[in-house]
């Protein structure tokens, strides 16, 4: 099925440092949303972007939503911990009132102790 | 405030035996949408619903099927079990159809 282009695959990062992670695409959407999932559980909504060029923060974790509407960034400060996990991007298309998300494949944030 | 609940959590099957799972939203969601997401890979769209009606449909074959009842609960039925339909199969419930979407935590659907 479609997919996004979501890099990179994995990260390895020091505790405290600075996470960038983005999904790119070759079609445009009305809505782009980070999911965080832990094992076990399912994804978790992070921060839910509307419109081209919004700059969306939730505590340590930032997001936007690219001009062209065909790719999206996902920032976390000062990283934690509690971090770890998978991240996944997942882009919102409208066809004839219905709606479906498309995903990345994820983002895997192993932080070192 | 209960969340998306999901069920079974684990369900073991065989091949060519059919199987369904249940789906409660969240209180006051209408909509509710199903996912598969197989190991190491990002959720899959299969069906959207939204009062009861259809909204949407993935690139799955006709032996997945779905419904929701007039509590807005959901069922996901898959006929004819495959070894490749092995996965986590994900609910999640939203507002209205466009709104964020909620998950549960999935049933893990294993085919022998």
């Amino acid at each position: 099925g479609q997919q996004l282009n979501q890099s990179p695959q994995s990260m390895f990062i020091q505790e405290g440092e600075d996470v960038s992670m983005n999904c790119t695409s070759s079609s445009i959407f009305n809505t782009w949303l980070w999911y965080k999932q832990d094992p076990g559980e399912g994804p978790v909504l992070l921060i839910a972007l509307y419109k081209a060029g919004e700059l969306t923060s939730n505590g340590r974790l930032t997001a936007q939503f690219g001009i062209t509407r065909k790719d999206s960034f996902l920032n976390i400060s000062a990283s934690i911990p509690s971090d770890v996990g998978i991240y996944f991007c997942a882009g919102q298309q409208e066809m004839d009132s219905n709606y479906q998300l498309i995903w990345g494949a994820g983002t895997k944030l192993i932080i070192k102790p | 405030d209960a969340g998306v609940t999901q069920s079974p959590t684990h369900l073991i099957k065989t091949r060519g035996q059919h199987v369904t799972l249940r789906c409660s939203p969240i209180s006051g969601h209408k909509s509710v949408s199903w996912y598969q997401q197989v190991l190491g890979q990002g959720p899959q769209f299969i069906f959207q619903y939204y009062e009861k009606e259809e909204r949407g449909r993935g690139n799955f074959p006709d032996r997945f099927s779905a419904r929701q009842f007039p509590n807005y609960s959901s069922e996901l039925n898959v006929n004819a079990l495959l070894l490749g339909d092995s996965a986590l199969y994900l609910c999640a419930s939203s507002l209205a159809t466009g709104l964020p979407q909620h998950f549960g935590d999935g049933t893990r659907l294993s085919i022998l």
